[in-house]
């Protein structure tokens, strides 16, 4: 079980907007800055967005993040065959450790 | 670019301890207030934080692990280790190194697996 929980599945069709929620808690979410992941097919995670919204260099536009209260929401929008994949947030908790969503598996129609 | 690569067993008999290395390159493991991390991944599973080691060497482990994991930095060979003892087949995993960006880890391994198995 997890301590953030995002939905297990998401899909879209292209060039559609998709939104992938995760809910945490006071200790996690309300209290520090939710990051997300996103995992191709056999590849190690790459960092998508950090600090509740900003964007690494070389992540397009079309990912966005934001966060209000215990909830933090990823959204793609434009959505593309190649941005079907495993999404994760994560956030630090105050019991001193960092929590990860459970994923969410996205499927472009 | 900062890189990093895991290195160590795929193949750990129930009991033993779990030894991994991660080597550094395009960057001092020293240098910058970064803090270095170890993610593991159960096949088919997601993400479970392992540790990290802060800047000043100060280690935090995740509660669930302390008892078994030990994460340190060798800055003469820009490596960062892991073990975990007293392995059982739940430890059957994907190790990930990771490096902070922003506060998320924003460099990561490419991962190793390490199936624990007699």
């Amino acid at each position: 079980q997890s301590v953030l929980t995002q939905p297990p599945s998401a899909s879209g069709a292209p060039g559609q907007r998709v939104t992938i929620s995760c809910s945490g808690s006071y200790s996690n979410i309300g209290s520090h800055y939710v990051h997300w992941y996103q995992q191709l097919p056999g590849t190690a995670p790459k960092l998508l967005i950090y600090s509740n919204n900003q964007r690494p260099s070389g992540v397009p536009d079309r990912f966005s993040g934001s966060k209000s209260g215990t909830s933090a929401s990823l959204a793609i929008s434009g959505l593309r065959s190649e941005d079907e994949a495993d999404y994760y947030c994560a956030a630090w908790d105050d019991s001193l450790k960092g929590v990860f969503g459970g994923g969410t598996k996205l499927t472009v129609l | 670019q900062v890189q990093l690569q895991e290195s160590g067993p795929g193949l750990v008999k129930p009991s033993q301890t779990l030894s991994l290395t991660c080597t550094v390159s395009g960057g001092s493991i020293s240098s910058g207030s970064y803090y270095w991390s170890w993610i593991r991944q159960h096949p088919g599973k997601g993400l479970e934080w392992i540790g990290y080691i802060s800047y000043s060497g100060s280690p935090y482990y995740n509660p669930s692990l302390q008892s078994r994991v030990t994460i340190s930095v060798d800055t003469s060979k820009n490596q960062l280790s892991l073990k975990l003892i007293s392995v059982t087949a739940a430890d059957t995993a994907v190790y990930y190194c990771a490096r902070e960006f922003g506060g998320g880890y924003g460099y990561w391994g490419q991962g190793t697996l390490v199936t624990v198995s007699s």
